[in-house]
This record gives C-alpha cells, structure tokens and sequence, in this order.
C-alpha cells in the first residue's frame, strides 16, 4: 500500500484478555518501530526490527509485551493478560533503512482495556 | 542518555500570527533533529529536519534553526492558518543511531 497500515484502528477488550495488534509497513522498508502514546505524551519506544530480527525490544514494559516480524514486512505486537494501564494508542512506523531520516507512522491501534 | 524538552505545551497564536516552538537537548552527539506533526486520530508526520551541520532550514512558511553551543532548536511558523492547528513535536538522535529521543508535544491552536 502507499502507507504504513495498522489494524485494527480500535480494540475494546476485558482486563485479561489477550490482543494482537497488526502492522503493514510501507513496502521495501527494512526498519519497523513499534511506539506507545498515551494522551498528552509524545510517543514511547517499544521495539525495533530491522528485517526479522528485534534489533531492540528495550522499550517493552514487560514480559506480557511481544512482536514478531516473521518475513520481514508485517509485524505483529502481542499483549498477554491486558491491564487497564495497557490502554493506549500503540502506532508503528516505518522507514527505508534503520539510519534514513524518515519515520512514516501509520494511524495507530487505540487500546482500550476496560 | 539523551533527553529532549520542548516548551511551550500549549501555544495559542492568532491566525495570520507566527508561531514558535523550542526544544533543548542533552546529547552533544546528535545530529538529526525531525519535527512531527500529529493531527487528531492521525500518526505523527514528518514537516521538516535539520541535521547538525546547518544552521538553518526553511520550507516555505516553517523553518527549523539550531544553535549546537547551546544544545536548541526552534521551529517557526509564519502567517499562521487554521490548518496548522495540531500537536508539534520535536525530536533527536545521533543520525548513526535508529532511537529517536522525543519532546513532549506542543498543542498549537490557531484563533481565527
């Protein structure tokens, strides 16, 4: 596609239930980001892929948190036993190379977790 | 680490008025400074960088300075429109280095 897609735009799950939130990044970009934000805030690091690998994963707040890149293109962010403190908008980005200027983001998964 | 603070929070500026927003960082290291534009709904868009080795950018009505001695940089707006209404933020890294430092964010509102 011409952008970096996310799905689903929003999620509305119970505290404790498992969700997946999916990325399509801008085709031929090696580099994917996956960030959080919260209302109010600038975006906060969670992971780094370049290709299949999780180049970074330091920013996940714990173990509950996982991603995959399994062909190097779609990514996917796993929540396990959601929290109400999980509710965000998680937003992935994309860009050419790991050191090319440009992050493309896409629109965003709003996270609400009642 | 590196540490990026943005100020104001929120900017009300009359429409037709300049706007101004500035950003102090930490790392002498970086050298790449991207400001995004984040509208309501919408994932942060690039509007304009600068890396360390100018001083000045401009792109029609924004422009970006640095002043490396001073570890800052402003963005600037000028003949402001109803469009530009939106959250601002700034950010840096070491160009080397894929991790992005972000600012807080500053809410621009342009009065009509």
């Amino acid at each position: 596609g011409a952008g970096v897609s996310q799905t689903p735009s929003n999620k509305v799950t119970e505290k404790g239930k498992y969700v997946e939130l999916r990325c399509d990044p801008i085709s031929g970009h090696t580099a994917l980001y996956w960030y959080r934000q919260s209302l109010g805030q600038g975006p906060e690091f969670l992971i780094y892929f370049q290709g299949t690998g999780a180049a970074d994963d330091s920013g996940l707040p714990n173990d509950r948190f996982f991603a995959v890149r399994p062909e190097g293109s779609v990514s996917t962010l796993k929540i396990q036993r959601t929290e109400r403190g999980d509710s965000a908008v998680y937003l992935c980005a994309s860009s050419f190379t790991s050191n090319t200027g440009e992050l493309f983001f896409g629109e965003g998964s709003r996270l609400t977790v009642l | 680490g590196e540490n990026v603070e943005q100020h104001p929070s929120t900017l009300s500026v009359q429409e037709g008025d300049s706007a101004v927003i500035k950003c102090t960082y930490s790392d002498s290291a970086s050298n790449y400074f991207p400001w995004y534009k984040q509208e309501l709904g919408k994932g942060p868009q690039l509007i304009i960088d600068i890396r360390s080795n100018v001083g000045e950018k401009k792109d029609q009505r924004i422009a970006v300075t640095l002043n490396k001695t001073a570890k800052h940089f402003s963005l600037h707006i000028t003949e402001t429109q109803p469009e530009d209404s939106a959250v601002y933020f700034c950010a840096a890294r070491r160009y080397s280095n894929y991790q992005l430092i972000w600012g807080a964010g500053t809410k621009l509102i342009i009065k009509p």
